[in-house]
Parts: C-alpha cells; structure tokens; sequence
C-alpha cells in the first residue's frame, strides 16, 4: 500500500527567504515521485518528478527536490521565494500506471510575504 | 498550456439538476483521470478510463458516470445534484505504457456550483 503525508498544511516565508516543503512517502515498490503546484483557480503544473535516476531533482521556476530512501522523505526546496510562489503545492506517490495507484498529499499551502 | 481542454469552465445549476462535464486529453495519450476538489474534502480521484475502457474507480458517487468515447475525449455526467456536489472538476490525462512515472496532465477544471 502506498501513503503520502506532507507534514504542513500551511507553510509562510518571507520574500527571498529559502522554502522548504516537506513530504514524507509510503510505498511497497520503487516509487515514482512528484510534486505540483496549483495557482487559485487553475490547473495542477508538474513541478518536478523523480523515477530512480538522479536523486536530486531540479524542477521549474527554481524549485528542487531530494529523494532520500533512508528517509522517506521527498522534500521540495527553493533558495529564495517569490511573492509569486505563493500557491498550493501537492506531493504524489505512483508506482503505477497512475490513476488510483497515484496518490496525492492533501497539500500544502505557501504563503509568501513581502 | 497542458494540453488537455476541459469544457464548461464554470456552471451553476440547481439541485436535482443533471450535467456533463466534456475533456479532451492532451494528443496521443489514452488514459483520462477524472479528480473532484473541494475545500473540505480535498482532492479526490473519481476514475480513470484507458483507451476507452473504465481502469479504476475512486470515490465516485454512485449518482456520477462517465465515459471515454473512441476520439478518446471523455465526459463525466452528474445526475440528482446536490450542494455537497459544488467543486471544481479536473480533468487529466497521461501517455500510453505501462510502469510507474507517467506524468499526469492536468486540465484547468470546471467549476460546479450547485445551487
């Protein structure tokens, strides 16, 4: 059975301060991993997505996550936000062909302040 | 632009009220998600249909349908409408294969407001 748990539900930083997004997963198989965002009243956008390459993965608009086995964990980073970060952010597990085998996190809302 | 349309983008309509919600999925890719949002219950996976053929099932009411038509695009019917049902509606679709790491592609939604 897979689970993820992404340990804030809401997370605030000051504009050009370092992000931190934490996601801890679940999972019986070798999984796939993502992140994405999604901007008020808009869609969900791949932010990155780790499957058993690299363990360091670099995404859009500066964004980055590490896998670490050992951990569990597959945390979302940034150096320095921007006021237009500011959004929700999902973290996925998969170690499937997707759908119900693709479970998401129930968010994490980041507020950036000037 | 992800690629996959997703029409209406908003719709008010009262209770007890049918409605369709219309996808097309980005070119080339077979499998349709379709996922309800709501500010209480969070994201939730509804179905998933593969190449015209139901895949999975998620917490889909028993008063929702849906179907994959052969041009692939994929419609989800809401019948006897309540307040509870008000949400936006995404659609999302991936590329053909098996194995895990397919990205999935979201549509912007559709906004249902039941009134």
């Amino acid at each position: 059975a897979q689970s993820v748990t992404q340990l804030d539900s809401h997370v605030s930083v000051s504009e050009g301060t370092p992000v931190l997004l934490r996601c801890n997963y679940s999972s019986s198989y070798s999984p796939s991993l993502f992140w994405y965002v999604q901007h008020p009243n808009k869609g969900l956008q791949l932010l990155l997505k780790y499957t058993s390459a690299a363990t360091l993965v670099k995404g859009i608009n500066g964004f980055e996550a590490e896998f670490k086995k050992s951990e569990t964990s597959f945390h979302l980073t940034k150096p320095s936000a921007h006021m237009s970060d500011a959004a929700e952010y999902f973290c996925v597990v998969s170690d499937g062909t997707g759908g119900f085998k693709t479970i998401f996190g129930a968010g994490t809302r980041l507020f950036v302040k000037a | 632009d992800s690629g996959v349309t997703q029409t209406p983008k908003h719709l008010i309509t009262a209770t007890g009220q049918r409605v369709t919600l219309r996808c097309s999925p980005r070119s080339g890719d077979l499998s349709v998600y379709w996922y309800q949002q709501s500010l209480d219950q969070g994201l939730q996976f509804l179905i998933q249909y593969y190449n015209g053929e139901e895949r999975a099932k998620g917490n889909i009411l028993e008063r929702f349908s849906a179907q994959q038509f052969p041009d692939l695009h994929s419609e989800l019917n809401l019948s006897s409408l309540e307040l509870g049902d008000s949400a936006l509606y995404f659609c999302a679709s991936s590329a053909p294969g098996t194995g895990g790491g397919n990205t999935i592609y979201f549509g912007e939604g559709s906004w249902l407001t039941v009134v």
